[in-house]
């Protein structure tokens, strides 16, 4: 019942740069909740990548980079590594309280 | 740095209560400053919040599954606990308990994240 919706997979090859999008709502993005991203490794569990938007953790690289706007949040990868293959997840602020978004997987061609 | 860890039995059977617990280690569960939560996903799936308790022992549920869930926190133990009722094959997931930081903790754009996550543990739910 995820009410953050992202697309189901995107793909690009080394070096390219490629974003996901995050859609949400005026009851969780348009409500000015902030977003936050995780990166699930195959077989691992999830790891925050992004919070509050734009801020990232210590020791992730900074070709990740996350936005955004009204009722839309965006994560981008530039500079795109084998490493990086992965499940990546949405997740904000909602009458739940917390809801993910669908989940979407990139690809390293 | 604090690591959490899942523990409890891989197979429970339709019907009966599925039962976990999360042990805190590197830093005490006793403090204002976070929420421990359960979050489960199914196989091939995506993420399921299920809910989160404070220390304080004040509980927030999933609307979906609140008529089945408890989640209860034992600090003396350094621990927090799931308990999930009449489950069927629907509730086989893999199970993780993350930690959320409250106002209380800096950079507070951190709030309401998943900061720490345990490595998870699978349940499957089958007679």
């Amino acid at each position: 019942q995820s009410v953050l919706t992202q697309p189901p997979s995107v793909s690009g090859a080394p070096g390219q740069r490629v974003t996901i999008s995050c859609t949400g709502s005026s009851s969780n993005l348009g409500a000015g909740y902030d977003v936050h991203w995780y990166q699930q490794l195959p077989g691992t569990a999830p790891k925050l990548l992004i919070y509050g938007n734009t801020h990232r953790p210590s020791g992730v690289p900074d070709r990740f980079s996350g936005s955004k706007s009204g009722t839309s949040a965006s994560l981008a990868i530039t500079g795109l590594q084998a490493e990086d293959e992965a499940d990546y997840y949405c997740q904000s602020y909602d009458s739940s309280p917390y809801v993910f978004g669908t989940g979407t997987k990139v690809t390293v061609l | 740095q604090v690591q959490l860890q899942e523990s409890g039995p891989g197979l429970v059977k339709p019907s009966q209560t599925l039962s976990l617990t999360c042990t805190v280690s590197g830093g005490s569960i006793n403090t204002d400053s976070y929420f421990w939560n359960w979050i489960r996903q199914p196989a091939g799936k995506g993420l399921e919040w299920i809910g989160r308790i404070s220390t304080s022992g004040s509980t927030n549920y999933n609307p979906s599954l609140k008529s089945r869930v408890t989640i209860s926190v034992d600090t003396s133990k350094n621990q927090f606990s799931l308990k999930l009722r009449s489950v069927t094959a629907a509730d086989t997931a893999v199970y993780y308990c993350a930690r959320a930081p409250t106002l209380l903790v800096e950079p507070t754009a951190i709030v309401g994240s998943f900061d720490v996550w345990g490595q998870g543990t699978m349940v499957t739910v089958s007679s």
